[in-house]
């Protein structure tokens, strides 16, 4: 079974830019959940997306938004990137609502912004 | 203060040792509890999970909750240099629902 994947692995863009990353989940996966790594928050919960629904949401402007298709891909958009969104993306993918430990995370988009 | 802390390392030991990371957390919500290990540019898998107090074994590796003193271990015993990861622990107030809370990871290294 393929696992999470995560399109593009690396990406550079410039302060001011906008940016989309995409998030396919495992065959049967309905939930998809976005979250940031940096070395000095951490990993921190953007939000979840589940049956085309954004269903929970962290504490991120709204800048940060995403989507999910009928066929649970997911996409995540930045909009007006700033130096302190460098990070590194990751999608996790559960089979129900908040899968919390049943929850498979992707390899994550390195997004780099100069 | 932050709701999970955990020490960022890094910590370098021989092969071999037991090692042992852990985690405190402020929530005393916090039911179920996850060690995740990550390898460089890999995203987090899923090693030890956990619910409520008490220890949990598998091969290697054991984890620990003490929901008294909100406190989490991992042990990892006889070491190789494969473990060489950073452990991030997690947990969330409910198996569904919530968000996962993530410490900010400790990066171990095992040296042959």
């Amino acid at each position: 079974k393929a696992g999470v994947t995560q399109t593009p692995r690396y990406l550079i863009k410039t302060r001011g830019q906008q940016v989309t990353l995409s998030c396919s989940p495992i065959s049967g996966h309905r939930s998809v959940s976005w979250y940031q790594q940096t070395p000095g928050q951490g990993l921190q919960f953007l939000f979840e997306y589940f049956s085309e629904t954004q269903r929970n949401k962290g504490n991120f402007p709204g800048r940060f938004s995403g989507r999910q298709f009928s066929n649970s891909r997911s996409e995540m958009n930045v909009s007006t990137l700033e130096l302190g969104d460098s990070a590194l993306y990751l999608c996790a993918s559960s089979l129900r609502l908040a899968g919390g430990a049943e929850q498979y995370f992707g390899p994550g988009t390195r997004l780099t912004v100069t | 203060q932050k709701e999970v802390e955990q020490d960022p390392g890094p910590l370098s030991v021989p092969e071999g040792a037991i090692v042992s990371l852990n985690c405190t957390y402020s929530n005393s919500a916090f039911q179920y509890f996850m060690w995740y290990r990550q390898y460089s540019r890999k995203g987090p898998e899923l090693l030890m999970y956990t619910y409520s107090s008490g220890n949990k074994e598998d091969g290697r590796f054991t984890a620990q909750v003490d929901k008294s003193s909100k406190y989490i271990s991992l042990f990892i015993r006889d070491s190789q240099p494969s473990d060489s990861a950073t452990y991030l622990c997690a947990m969330s107030e409910n198996q569904a629902g919530t968000a996962l809370i993530f410490g900010k990871g400790t990066t171990l290294s095992v040296s042959s």
